[in-house]
Order: C-alpha cells, then sequence, then structure tokens
C-alpha cells in the first residue's frame, strides 16, 4: 500500500519567515495530494490540494509544488504568522482513499 | 465543516463494552470514511463507505464495526475487541469522483474508564 513519509516532525520559525514542509510517497500511481491544517483539539481542515497533472499551485501565502518523477510534493508558507502554528499533514490518494504523513508541528513566535 | 455532525464530543467507554459514535453528513456526499488519530501520528484509515449498504475495511479495522443503511449516517461501533481505544476518532465524507477533497467532523474523543 502507500506510504508517506512528512519532514520535518516540528518547525519553529519567527513571524514574517517562510516554512517549507516535505512529503514523500511511495505509490507512484498515486495521484491527488492534499494538505490539511489543525489547530489543537480541532479538525484537520484543507488548505490546499494539488493533483498529478499540475506541478505548482498557489493561493496567497500558501503554495504546495509536487515532482511526481521524485515522488515528493511540498507545502510552501511565505510570510508566516502567529496564527499559522498548528499541525500540518500531507496526504496521497490514487482512488478515494487517504494516507496521511504523521503530521508537522509549526510554531511561528512573534 | 459544518455539514459533517460527529457526536459525541467526549464518550467514556468500561471494560467489556461496545460503544457506538456517531458521524452525520448533510452534503449529499456518497463517501464517508473513519479514522483514528493517536498523539504524535496521522490519521489513519478505520473504516469507508463509497455508497449506501457497502463499506471497506481500512488499515486498521480490527476491533471496529461499522454500517452504512443510509447515505447520512455511518456510524462507528467500537468493540471490547478493540483492546486500545483511547484515540480521537474523525468522521469524513467526500462527493463522487477518484479525487473528490474529503472533509471531516469536529471529533469524538474516546477514553478508558
Amino acid at each position: 500500500g502507500e506510504n508517506v513519509e512528512q519532514h520535518p516532525s516540528t518547525l519553529s520559525v519567527q513571524e514574517g519567515d517562510s516554512a517549507v514542509i516535505k512529503c514523500t510517497y511511495s505509490d507512484s500511481a498515486s495521484n491527488y495530494f492534499p494538505w490539511y491544517k489543525q489547530e489543537l483539539g480541532k479538525r484537520p481542515q484543507l488548505i490546499i490540494d494539488i493533483r498529478s497533472n499540475v506541478g505548482e499551485k498557489k493561493d496567497q501565502r500558501i503554495a504546495v509544488t509536487l515532482n511526481k518523477t521524485a515522488k515528493h510534493f511540498s507545502l510552501h508558507i511565505t510570510e508566516t504568522q502567529p496564527e499559522d502554528s498548528a499541525v500540518y499533514f500531507c496526504a496521497a490518494s490514487k482512488h478515494s482513499t487517504l494516507t496521511f504523513g504523521k503530521g508537522t508541528m509549526l510554531l511561528v513566535s512573534p | 465543516d459544518g455539514g459533517i455532525t460527529q457526536s459525541p464530543k467526549y464518550l467514556f467507554r468500561k471494560e467489556g463494552q461496545n460503544v457506538t459514535l456517531s458521524c452525520e453528513q448533510n452534503l449529499n456526499h456518497d463517501a464517508m470514511y473513519w479514522y483514528r488519530q493517536d498523539p504524535g501520528q496521522g490519521l489513519r484509515l478505520i473504516y469507508y463507505s463509497q455508497i449506501v449498504n457497502d463499506f471497506q475495511k481500512g488499515d486498521i479495522a480490527e476491533g471496529y464495526s461499522v454500517s452504512r443503511e443510509k447515505k447520512e449516517s455511518f456510524p462507528l461501533t467500537v468493540t471490547s475487541a478493540q483492546k486500545n481505544p483511547t484515540a480521537f476518532y474523525l468522521c469524513a465524507s467526500s462527493g463522487q469522483g477518484p479525487v473528490q477533497p474529503q472533509h471531516f467532523g469536529d471529533g469524538t474523543r474516546l477514553s478508558i474508564l
């Protein structure tokens, strides 16, 4: 089955810096890659997703890149703010089920 | 998302007891999912259903059971066979099609008494 590795497990940045979270996947047939943000005790919320026919997607301060050859994808957050502090999960899917990475705890210090 | 309702928010289980977690959605989604989340772990798939009266095992189905009698509802039973049930349980749903985003409920936190 699919295996998703996510790094780093924790990431501390200063407000205004950029943050990058990286994921690799094992199944070359995976074709959908969402990113979720989860605040403490709350539901995961979809923040951006990318399909395998696209190499990059951007939404304001958030961008995702996908390298199908290397089987890795990354989340980029620019101009980080304290409210960006949360756990971020990547996932990969080839049919309807998602396989999640173990998460990255992002801490943005003022 | 407001369209997916999980209840209760907190649940306690005694030894040898089965407990059922509720998940209801009013998004007219065909597919529904149950995940388990442990501290420091990603979400792991327990069961999923893509259509009424049909469901499939996920990666960690042992000790759990589900039913899908109505499109809107996908209850999860944590049986006494699940020896380590303490976790945060999340229900999700998605529309029909191979690459539809999944949206989550607020979760149920289950603990052992």
